[in-house]
């Protein structure tokens, strides 16, 4: 199975100040045929179903602001809120879809400081 | 638009059984895997089961194989997940959520997206 290790487990950062999580799996999840990053990041607010921000690593969904900005490639990635915002108060999920069983890290919660 | 709603949750004793229901909208579901993931209450995501798109390969995480059952019947746009032997550690709300894609090309695998609202399930006694 491929282990999926958030850091921090939660952090607090000022309205307008940037936050980043990261997220490292325990094997690459670059596929070599087509170079591709089997890597999506989730926002979940309270009470409702986690929604997509950013899949292959790096690419930001329809819909998703700009502030929202993955990188990283092989095992190492991270998800970077540029200027926090209070609707962006949530848990964040890192999750490879490389392989079965399809894994998730164990979340990042954000608030405001 | 494309949807997913759960149903099918409640509170059921340890021992006893439940079958969840997903009915999609806005999608062929023919065309994709479907998954299960739950979510024990104040903990994170759990990917619990898939299955192909015509229900010939079924996957399962290792503690509920041998438990619970993934199935699907398309002509209804409907996905299942049948619940047996469940135990307090099973509590949790369940999703379902579309996954890989398939078309004459062959199947690519996605990230899980949409996801439903969820429905909640309780062992308890």
């Amino acid at each position: 199975d491929i282990v999926m290790t958030q850091s921090p487990d939660s952090l607090a950062v000022s309205l307008g100040e940037r936050a980043t999580i990261n997220c490292k799996s325990s094997q690459s999840v670059l596929y070599s045929d087509n170079n591709k990053n089997y890597l999506a990041w989730y926002q979940q607010r309270p009470g409702q179903p986690p929604k997509v921000l950013i899949t292959w690593a790096s690419t930001r969904e329809s819909g998703v602001p700009d502030r929202f900005s993955g990188s990283g490639s092989g095992t190492d990635f991270t998800l970077t809120i540029s200027s926090l915002q209070a609707e962006d108060v949530a848990v964040y999920y890192c999750h490879q879809y490389y392989g079965t069983p399809l894994t998730f890290g164990q979340g990042t919660k954000v608030e405001i400081k | 638009e494309v949807q997913l709603v759960e149903s099918g949750g409640g509170l059921v004793q340890p021992g006893g059984s439940l079958r969840l229901s997903c009915a999609a909208s806005g999608f062929s579901l023919g065309n994709y895997w479907m998954s299960w993931v739950r979510q024990a209450p104040g903990k994170g995501l759990e990917w619990v089961a898939n299955i192909k798109e015509d229900g010939s390969e079924k996957n399962y995480m290792n503690s509920v194989r041998g438990r619970f059952s993934i199935s699907r019947d398309n002509a209804e746009n409907s996905l299942y997940l049948q619940m047996n032997s469940l135990r307090a550690e099973d509590t949790a709300i369940y999703y379902c959520a579309r996954d890989r894609y398939c078309n004459a090309a062959g199947c690519f695998w996605r990230w899980l997206a949409p996801w439903g609202q969820g429905t909640l399930v309780t062992v308890s006694s």
